[in-house]
């Protein structure tokens, strides 16, 4: 059964930094692209970030670049977003999400974590 | 302001059928694939809809894509009260170079 288990998400202050990662068991970590999407508290999906199999292909939405990096540890089977700068509107529950098992962007986003929540807040 | 447009909600009694429309431009349904997912109430997303017109394996066949020119549809026939979600269609922009979620659409079934 495929697995996708974020962590590291909480409270944090307004400039804070955070690091979420997600632990993926189930399938072959290191022959997927992924993803993460957030949702803010009322609002629709919105795609962060994406990093491709060997890391060599790399996106963000315009309104995390700069501030937020995406990484991965195949050999962990791990996938990270570090948040840096961190904004009130960055608050939202992050979703670790599995593309395909191309080494380039698709955006066929097949398997998703449960999410965990940040909230960016004084 | 999502650049993927989508009506608010749309609602049908039991067994009907319902379109969700989803409307964007040249830089993004028009040149590449639409991708739909199923919002359920206290669940994580779910894929739908892959490659504008694929199911994956689980979903059954009363989901469906369809795309013509800038505009992409999900229809989803035989509505059962189990359907009730946002549904959310996505594509990847061009112009952006980033993927792009549409607005959501709440299903509600009467």
């Amino acid at each position: 059964e495929v697995q996708l288990v974020e962590s590291g998400g909480g409270l944090v202050q307004p400039g804070g930094s955070l690091r979420l990662s997600c632990a993926a068991s189930g399938f072959s970590f290191s022959a997927y692209s992924m993803n993460w999407v957030r949702q803010a508290p009322g609002k629709g999906l919105e795609w962060v970030s994406f990093i491709s199999i060997t890391s060599n292909n790399i996106y963000y939405a315009d309104s995390v670049k700069g501030r937020f990096t995406v990484s991965r540890d195949n050999a962990k089977n791990s996938l990270y977003l570090l948040m840096n700068d961190l904004r009130a509107e960055d608050t939202a529950v992050y979703y670790c999400v599995r593309d395909r098992n191309y080494d380039y962007f698709w955006g066929t986003l097949s398997a998703w974590g449960q999410g965990t929540l940040v909230t960016v807040s004084s | 302001q999502s650049v993927l447009t989508q009506p608010p909600s749309v609602s049908a009694a039991p067994g009907q059928k319902v379109t969700i429309s989803c409307s964007g431009s040249s830089s993004n349904i028009a040149n590449y694939y639409v991708f739909w997912y199923q919002h359920l109430p206290g669940a994580s997303p779910k894929l739908l809809i892959y490659d504008t017109d694929k199911r994956p394996s689980g979903i059954p066949d009363r989901f469906s894509g369809s795309k013509s020119g800038t505009s992409a549809t999900l229809g989803i026939t035989g509505l059962q009260t189990g359907d009730e979600a946002d549904y959310y269609c996505a594509t990847w922009d061009t112009s952006l170079s980033v993927y792009v979620f549409g607005s959501g659409t709440k299903v509600t079934v009467l």
